[in-house]
């Protein structure tokens, strides 16, 4: 399954909500009922780091301001108020079938 | 505290071998899913090996099939894989990962150059 993250970079002002988009190339929806749609985020230095897990999901600890929707073969992440710990590149994963990946979405603060 | 630690990573040249281990503490293998994960050098990720927790589904990426082998030991807290005729693409830092519980190594580079 092919993953494929628009924008590829952004750039937003503190305060400002961010989104990325993530389509796959074939559904998600698993025979079990559940769709494996993953976010990541990855900071300098550090490996990846889970943040959303089955669409929606928030990963303990992750802040409110993270949101995850979509369905089948479109899926988004928002970050409703953007703030400076944000930085860093965010990956959209499915683990569906084989675990692939998305290009990476790299976010900055203008 | 749960910790992943890889191991093994270098420099090795092209149609070489090499074996990255991943040690386990605070947990075992046999209660996790564990996927290998690279990273190369432009910060792609790609998954290469998927091993359940009692070994008994093993799956790899179309890029390594034949000739990367995943495998954990007896006492089941250390994951090895095999690496063998490396190519200049297998240039990338190594993670060994459960994702779902959100467990990471810290990665270990492996640079294929002659």
């Amino acid at each position: 399954i092919v993953m494929t993250q628009t924008p590829l970079s952004s750039r937003v002002t503190l305060g400002q909500p961010a989104s990325i988009s993530c389509r796959s190339s074939q559904s998600l929806l698993d025979s079990d009922g559940n769709t494996y749609l993953t976010w990541l985020h990855q900071r300098p230095g550090q490996p990846p780091r889970l943040l959303i897990y089955k669409v929606s999901n928030r990963f303990s600890g992750v802040p409110d301001r993270f949101r995850g929707s979509g369905a089948g073969t479109d899926f988004t992440l928002t970050i409703s108020r953007v703030e400076a710990e944000d930085v860093g590149i965010y990956y959209c994963m499915q683990g569906t079938q084989f675990p692939t990946f998305g290009q990476g979405t790299k976010l900055e603060i203008k | 505290e749960v910790q992943l630690l890889e191991s093994g990573g270098g420099l090795v040249q092209p149609g070489g071998s090499l074996r990255l281990s991943c040690a386990a503490s605070g947990f075992t293998f046999s209660n996790y899913a564990m996927n290998w994960i690279r990273q190369f050098p432009g910060k792609g990720l790609e998954c290469v090996s998927s091993i359940s927790g009692n070994g008994g589904y093993i799956s790899y990426s179309d890029s390594v099939k034949g000739r990367f082998t995943v495998s954990i030991d007896s006492a089941r807290t250390t994951m090895y894989l095999q690496m063998r005729s490396l190519r200049v693409d297998d240039t990338a830092t190594y993670y060994c990962a459960n994702v779902a519980n959100d467990y990471w190594g810290q990665g270990t580079l492996v640079t294929v150059s002659s």
